[in-house]
């Protein structure tokens, strides 16, 4: 069974400082890792999407890696803001279904 | 605008009334699922569906139905619910079961 763990489970930082959020997973089968964003009682918003051949993955300010093999990726969001404060998860794809960690909340102060 | 919208939004029901979660997507997604998020417990699968008239279990089906008869619609139906069906559900949809999900914004139920 796929167990998804991310470190840690809170972070709050200073604006402007850069967020490095990681993920671990037990089950190195998997098809693809997909980071979500999640703000309070609300849905999930796909950030990036990294294929199991893939390495990294980029979208403005995010970048996203990829270790198959050991079972790690890591989000970096560079130069934090405010409106990032949000709750960030981690999901595997195995099996024909998402496995997701329990996220890591993150608060950006001005 | 591509997007997987799910209704109601919020619910409120009492043990034993029948109730029904729609949910559609307009992006032609072959692949669709539903999750419930519970506080300690994380997202978990309920059921997915790889295309019409086929649908399986996930992890957490006791106490919930679905059926797809249109690609679009993936409908999630709790014959007779309790109160530890209290959550919050979302549907999410996929070209395929290997591809980017997108997720509804969510169901808020609670039942009395």
């Amino acid at each position: 069974k796929q167990e998804v763990t991310q470190i840690p489970a809170a972070l709050s930082v200073p604006e402007g400082e850069n967020l490095v959020l990681n993920c671990s997973f037990t089950d190195s089968a998997i098809y693809n890792l997909q980071w979500f964003r999640q703000d309070p009682g609300k849905g999930l918003t796909s950030l990036l999407l990294i294929q199991s051949s893939q390495r990294e993955q980029t979208s403005g300010r995010l970048n996203a890696s990829l270790d198959k093999s050991s079972g790690r990726s890591t989000l970096y969001i560079a130069a934090s803001q405010p409106g990032d404060s949000a709750t960030y998860l981690c999901a595997v794809l195995n099996d024909y279904k998402l496995s997701f960690g329990a996220g890591t909340t993150v608060t950006v102060r001005a | 605008e591509a997007q997987v919208t799910q209704n109601p939004r919020y619910l409120i029901t009492v043990t034993g009334k029948k109730l029904t979660v729609t949910c559609s997507q307009n992006m032609n997604h072959e692949y669709m699922s539903w999750y419930r998020q519970d506080p300690g417990l994380g997202l978990r699968q309920i059921y997915y569906s790889m295309n019409v008239e086929v649908t399986d279990k996930g992890d957490v089906p006791e106490g919930y139905k679905v059926s797809r008869k249109e690609k679009r619609n993936f409908p999630l139906i709790l014959e007779s619910p309790s109160p530890n069906q209290t959550s919050l559900y979302f549907c999410a949809s996929s070209f395929g079961p290997r591809d980017e999900f997108y997720f509804g914004a969510g169901t808020r139920l609670s039942v009395l």
